[in-house]
């Protein structure tokens, strides 16, 4: 199992231009959630689907931000239009019922 | 609503001495409580999870945690402490079920001294 995976690993975008992360889930895992770190807010949940459907966007920054599981194997998180204070590393997981939490590598972003 | 409060925000301990990182959780319904370790720019890492199973529960790289009740805490701990050691540390908790999100501790930062 190649775990969950994230990509790209590295974003650098100017203020203004679109971001899509991207992620992969393990398969079989039927939640997927996708958390953002920065040093001044630590780990914070954005969004979490259960089954492809959102369940809970309630820590979605604001309307610039959107997230899509278009299947079961695919996920994306778009940031548009990007700005500086998005930089960060955003994480994105996938979990069996609770059993199992498992973590991608992390996309770190950042706007210039 | 479920909430974890790591005590420590920076813990240092010398290579071969013992570790320990204090968490203590607040919960409505029986939680299930993890720790997770992050090595610097890499991702999260399970290292040992709490699902109402045995109280004391062990994970991976000799760490365990041991879940107590009756003073809402989930420590974790490690008899020697080695410099592979040195991350942040996440106390986690979960209420599971419906609502299945997990809710993050401010990290703990362990340094290991050779």
């Amino acid at each position: 199992d190649a775990g969950v995976i994230q990509s790209p690993r590295h974003e650098v975008t100017e203020m203004g231009q679109e971001v899509t992360l991207r992620c992969k889930p393990i398969s079989g895992h039927d939640y997927l959630f996708w958390y953002r770190q920065t040093m001044m807010r630590g780990l914070e949940l954005l969004i979490y689907f259960n089954n492809n459907v959102p369940i809970d966007d309630s820590g979605m920054p604001e309307d610039r931000f959107s997230a899509k599981m278009p299947n079961a194997s695919f996920s994306t998180l778009k940031i548009q239009p990007s700005e500086p204070r998005d930089s960060a590393v955003y994480f994105c997981a996938s979990s069996f019922s609770f059993y199992g939490y498992t973590f991608g590598s992390g996309t770190r972003l950042t706007v210039v | 609503a479920q909430s974890v409060t790591q005590l420590d925000s920076h813990v240092s301990v010398s290579e071969g001495t013992p570790v320990l990182l204090r968490c203590n959780y607040s919960s409505s319904y029986s939680p299930s409580l993890f720790w997770y370790v992050q090595h610097p720019n890499k991702g999260l890492q399970l290292l040992l999870k709490y699902t109402s199973a045995a109280t004391l529960v062990k994970g991976i790289n000799g760490f365990e945690a041991e879940f107590k009740k009756s003073e809402t805490s989930f420590h974790l701990t490690k008899p020697s402490a080695h410099m592979s050691d040195a991350a942040e540390y996440f106390c986690v908790v979960s209420r599971g079920g419906a609502t299945n999100k997990l809710i993050f501790g401010t990290g703990t930062l362990l340094a290991v001294q050779p």
